[in-house]
């Protein structure tokens, strides 16, 4: 299973937006409903921060938003803020009870 | 809270064996599957492995397919990773991993801090 496609790095002034791509096939992101976002910073564990494409866990400011259109989806920061510096995976199911993530993609706040 | 706490890593030699442990509480342990995810110093994160929550059915990538096991015990609110063979490119910090079904489809919503696994001669 080969690791879905990721920009390495994005970049934002404070207050703008920025829009991370994740691209897979028709046999992961393509073929379910599945994609899920995950936050980490430096030395830390990830975080979840969207789930079945653009759905939210509780908690999470509503700056971030996901969308999916055929094979790539798409994770928008809105209002970036000093603390949304990081890296960011996407992941998908790929059938088979197997997962696959993102390439990772590093966001700077200029 | 709610937390998952790994234990067990740390230097072994090639071809050698280490066994990892995670430690849940805050949640009912037994109604959740549990994954394992690695990352690589600098690199990024890799599905490894996946148990349900009632321990019958395991999954792996072809990375540690008959390499690593799986395993829960309920009783104890604990899961473990066996990894035999190991290779140097096994060396990783090493996640376990809640899979949110049935609230959160698909994704993993729990995550410990992770142990170093470092395989090297």
């Amino acid at each position: 299973q080969s690791a879905l496609t990721q920009p390495p790095s994005a970049s934002g002034s404070p207050g703008q937006s920025v829009t991370i791509s994740c691209t897979g096939t028709s046999s992961d992101v393509g073929g379910y409903n599945s994609v899920s976002w995950y936050q980490q910073h430096p030395g830390k564990a990830p975080k979840l921060m969207i789930y079945e494409v653009n759905k939210r866990p509780s908690g999470v400011p509503d700056r971030f938003s996901g969308s999916k259109s055929g094979n790539t989806a798409s994770l928008t920061v809105s209002g970036l803020q000093a603390e949304d510096e990081a890296d960011y995976y996407c992941s998908s199911y790929a059938g088979s009870n197997k997962w696959v993530f993102g390439t990772g993609t590093k966001v700077t706040v200029l | 809270q709610v937390q998952l706490v790994e234990s067990g890593g740390g230097v072994v030699q090639p071809g050698r064996s280490l066994r990892l442990s995670c430690a849940a509480s805050g949640f009912t342990f037994s109604s959740y599957g549990i994954h394992w995810v690695r990352q690589a110093p600098g690199k990024g994160l890799e599905w490894v492995a996946n148990i349900w929550d009632d321990g019958r059915n395991k999954y792996y990538a072809d990375s540690v397919k008959g390499r690593f096991t799986i395993s829960r015990d309920n009783s104890k609110n604990t899961l473990y990773l066996q990894m035999n063979s190991l290779r140097v490119e096994d060396t990783a910090v090493y996640f376990c991993v809640r899979d949110g079904h049935p609230e959160i489809q698909y994704a993993f919503d729990i995550w410990g801090q992770g142990t170093m696994v470092t395989v090297s001669s």
